[in-house]
């Protein structure tokens, strides 16, 4: 079946540094790929998705890039501020049904001053 | 449109009792998702509507839970004689049609078995 793999937390950085957070995945045909955000107390929150191979999501200075050849959805940012703090979740979708989702185990960033 | 609602926010109840859970998706969206998710992993997929249909349960939805949609609107998710290990959040998500429709989110339920 399908599956999502993070790189294990807690990731620890300074603000201003930059950030990677590595996802690979599994799964027959073309999924959609996307990243969501669970900020301390709230709900699951969309921050950038990909449809297809070569695609790049982008928002909030976050940025993600489809490779369909590495099977990767690695979510990158220049710059962290201290309010970015949160659990970053990679996650697929299959193409014939945009809401069944496979989540990755979050990966939880700390930003400090 | 206030998003997809969850009620209770929050439900403690002693092992062996059966609880009920509310979802109240976006009011346009045909689609309704249950998950679960536990302390340090990823939200786990349990069932899907579609309008008043329930397409697909998963392998970890056992006997003690079921799932209703009456009419197409709203949804329950009961767990009977409960036990310690249902203890998560219970999280309710909704979407439209087709591919590049976007899933919404609610806040969830934390449920605590003692």
């Amino acid at each position: 079946g399908d599956s999502v793999t993070q790189m294990e937390g807690p990731v620890t950085l300074s603000e201003e540094a930059f950030l990677t957070i590595n996802c690979t995945y599994t799964a027959t045909g073309y999924p959609s790929l996307f990243w969501y955000v669970q900020y301390p107390g709230e709900g699951l929150q969309l921050l950038l998705k990909a449809t297809k191979a070569d695609d790049k999501g982008s928002n909030k200075g976050f940025e993600a890039t489809y490779r369909k050849e590495t099977t990767s959805f690695h979510l990158e940012k220049g710059s962290v501020q201290v309010s970015d703090s949160a659990v970053y979740f990679c996650a697929l979708t299959p193409y014939t049904n945009a809401g069944k989702s496979t989540f990755g185990d979050g990966t939880t960033l700390t930003v400090k001053p | 449109d206030t998003g997809v609602s969850q009620n209770p926010r929050h439900k403690i109840t002693k092992r062996g009792q059966n609880v009920t859970f509310r979802c109240d998706p976006i009011s346009e969206h045909n689609r309704l998702y249950w998950y679960r998710q536990t302390l340090g992993q990823g939200p786990e997929f349990l069932t899907y509507f579609q309008n008043e249909a329930q397409l697909e349960k998963s392998r970890l939805l056992s006997d003690r839970f079921s799932a209703e949609r009456p009419k197409g609107s709203f949804s329950t998710l009961e767990i009977q004689r409960t036990e310690q290990g249902d203890s998560a959040m219970y999280l309710c998500a909704s979407s439209g049609l087709g591919q590049g429709t976007r899933t919404f989110f609610g806040q969830g339920t934390r449920l605590t078995v003692v």
